[in-house]
C-alpha cells in the first residue's frame, strides 16, 4: 500500500525566513503526490502537485516542491514566510483500490509563523 | 459558484442516536469521498464512490454506512455502532478515478455525541 510520512507536527519559522516542511511517500510504482493546506475550522484546499515531467512544482502562494525519487521526497517549501502562512499542511498520495482512485493523507503539519 | 456544501457546520447528538451528515456537490464530479479527521491523525479514509449507487469502504468504515443515489450527493450516517463518533468530517469529490486528480473538499462538519 502507498503511504506518506511527514516528518515534524509541528513546525515554526520567523517571519521571512524559509519554510520547509518535509514528506517522504512509500510506493512502489510512479506516485501522484500532492500538498494541501488547510485553515482552522475549513476543508483542504490544493497547493500543488505532482503527477509526471519536471519534478520541480510550482503551487499557489509562493510554494513549490521537489520530486526526489532517490530519496523518496516531495518536501514543501517557501523561501520566505508570511504570517497568513500560518496553517496545517498536508502530504498525500493517489493509488489505485480497487480500481478506484484512493488518496491517502499524512498526520499533517502545523506551521506557526512567529512575527 | 461550483463548490461543495456540507451541511450542518455544527452537529450535537446524544450517545445512542444515528446522525446523517450532508454532503452535496455541484461540480459534475463522478467521484465522492468522505474524511474523518482527528488530531494528530491526519485524514483516514471511511467511504468512497466514483460512480452512483456504487462505493468502497475506506480505511476506517466500520459505524458508518452511505449512500450515493444521485451524482451530487453522498450522505454519511453515523450510527451509534461508531464507538467514537466525535470528529471533525469532511466530503470530498473529484472527477473521477484518475490518479493525478486532485479532490475538492467542502467546509466540514464537526460532530459532538455526548
Amino acid at each position: 500500500a502507498q503511504s506518506v510520512t511527514q516528518l515534524g507536527s509541528h513546525v515554526s519559522v520567523s517571519e521571512g525566513a524559509l519554510v520547509l516542511l518535509r514528506c517522504n511517500y512509500s510506493s512502489s510504482v510512479p506516485p501522484y503526490l500532492f500538498w494541501y493546506v488547510q485553515y482552522p475550522n475549513q476543508g483542504l484546499q490544493l497547493l500543488l502537485k505532482y503527477t509526471t515531467g519536471a519534478t520541480l512544482v510550482k503551487g499557489i502562494n509562493g510554494f513549490e516542491a521537489e520530486f526526489k525519487k532517490s530519496e523518496t521526497s516531495f518536501h514543501l517549501t517557501k523561501p520566505s514566510a508570511h504570517m497568513s502562512d500560518a496553517a496545517e499542511y498536508f502530504c498525500a498520495v493517489s493509488s489505485l483500490a480497487g480500481g478506484y482512485q484512493k488518496v491517502t493523507f499524512g498526520i499533517g503539519t502545523k506551521l506557526q509563523v512567529i512575527p | 459558484d461550483g463548490g461543495i456544501t456540507q451541511s450542518p457546520k455544527y452537529l450535537f447528538r446524544k450517545e445512542g442516536q444515528n446522525v446523517t451528515l450532508s454532503c452535496e456537490q455541484n461540480l459534475n464530479h463522478d467521484a465522492m469521498y468522505w474524511y474523518r479527521q482527528d488530531p494528530g491523525q491526519g485524514l483516514r479514509l471511511i467511504y468512497y464512490s466514483q460512480i452512483v449507487n456504487d462505493f468502497q469502504k475506506g480505511d476506517i468504515a466500520e459505524g458508518y454506512s452511505v449512500s450515493r443515489e444521485k451524482k451530487e450527493s453522498f450522505p454519511l450516517t453515523v450510527t451509534s455502532a461508531q464507538k467514537n463518533p466525535t470528529a471533525f468530517y469532511l466530503c470530498a469529490s473529484s472527477r473521477g478515478s484518475t490518479l493525478s486528480y486532485e479532490l475538492y473538499f467542502g467546509t466540514g462538519t464537526r460532530l459532538t455525541v455526548t
